[in-house]
C-alpha cells in the first residue's frame, strides 16, 4: 500500500529536550516536505527536499532541522523544542514539486511543556 | 503576494444543501489550484484540482469554479452530506522565484447538519 508514515503519532516532551519525528514514504517520491498545522493558520511549510541531500527552508523553518540521506526518509529534528512548537505536524511527499499531488502522512501531535 | 486567502473559516450547512468555500490569490504565476480534504485525525488528501485553462471542473458532487480575471476560485459541494464534514484547504502552486511551490489557504471547517 502506497503511504507516508510518521512516528511517533503523539509526543509530549519538555522544553529543551531534543526530539526527532521520523517520516518515510514507499512511493519512490523525490519531493518531501514538512508542514505544521495550527488553528487559524492552516498548513505552513517548514522545510522541503527535492531529492537526496537537497533540502531548503519553507515558510517557518526557525527551530527545526531536517536531513535527507535516503530517498524514502525525511526526519524532522527539534534540537531544543520550545512551547511555541506545540503543534500538529505533517510530512508529505510527491513525485515532483508543487504541481504534483501531495500525499500526507497521518500527522504527529507534539506538545512541548 | 504569495498568499492564498480562504473564506469562510467555518461553515455550517444543512444536509442536502450547497456548501461553498472561496479562495483568492494574487500571484499570476500560480497555475495549479488543488483542494484538499482533511478528516479529524487524518492527514489532508487531494479532493479535486483545476488548471486555469478551464473555468469549471466537476467530479461527482464536487465542483471547482475558477475565475482567472478575478484571481478567485471556489469549491461547491452539492447535496452536502454529513460525511462531507471535514476541513477543506484550497491551495495554489506554480513557479515562484524559480521554485515550484504550493501555498495553502488557512482552511475551512465544514459541518453538515444531519
Amino acid at each position: 500500500e502506497a503511504q507516508v508514515t510518521q512516528n511517533p503519532r503523539y509526543l509530549i516532551t519538555v522544553t529543551g529536550k531534543k526530539l526527532t519525528v521520523t517520516c518515510s514514504q514507499n512511493m519512490n517520491h523525490e519531493y518531501m516536505s514538512w508542514y505544521r498545522q495550527d488553528p487559524g493558520l492552516g498548513l505552513r511549510q517548514i522545510y522541503y527536499s527535492m531529492n537526496v541531500e537537497v533540502t531548503d527552508k519553507g515558510d517557518v523553518p526557525e527551530g527545526y532541522k531536517v536531513s535527507r540521506k535516503e530517498k524514502r526518509n525525511f526526519p524532522l529534528i527539534l534540537e531544543s523544542p520550545s512551547p511555541n512548537q506545540t503543534s500538529l505536524y505533517f510530512c508529505a511527499s510527491s513525485l515532483g514539486q508543487g504541481t504534483d499531488t501531495q500525499y500526507f502522512g497521518p500527522g504527529t501531535r507534539l506538545t512541548v511543556l | 503576494q504569495q498568499q492564498v486567502k480562504q473564506s469562510p473559516q467555518s461553515l455550517i450547512v444543512q444536509k442536502g444543501g450547497i456548501s461553498i468555500i472561496n479562495c483568492a490569490y494574487e500571484n499570476t504565476a500560480f497555475d495549479y489550484f488543488p483542494w484538499y480534504q482533511q478528516f479529524p485525525g487524518k492527514g489532508p488528501a487531494l479532493l479535486i484540482a483545476i488548471r486555469p485553462d478551464v473555468s469549471e471542473k466537476k467530479e461527482g458532487r464536487f465542483t471547482i469554479s475558477f475565475n482567472k480575471s478575478a484571481k478567485q476560485f471556489s469549491l461547491h459541494i452539492m447535496d452536502s452530506q454529513p460525511g462531507d464534514s471535514a476541513t477543506y484547504f484550497c491551495a495554489a502552486s506554480g513557479d515562484l522565484n524559480r521554485d515550484d511551490k504550493i501555498i495553502f489557504g488557512k482552511g475551512t471547517r465544514l459541518h453538515i447538519l444531519p
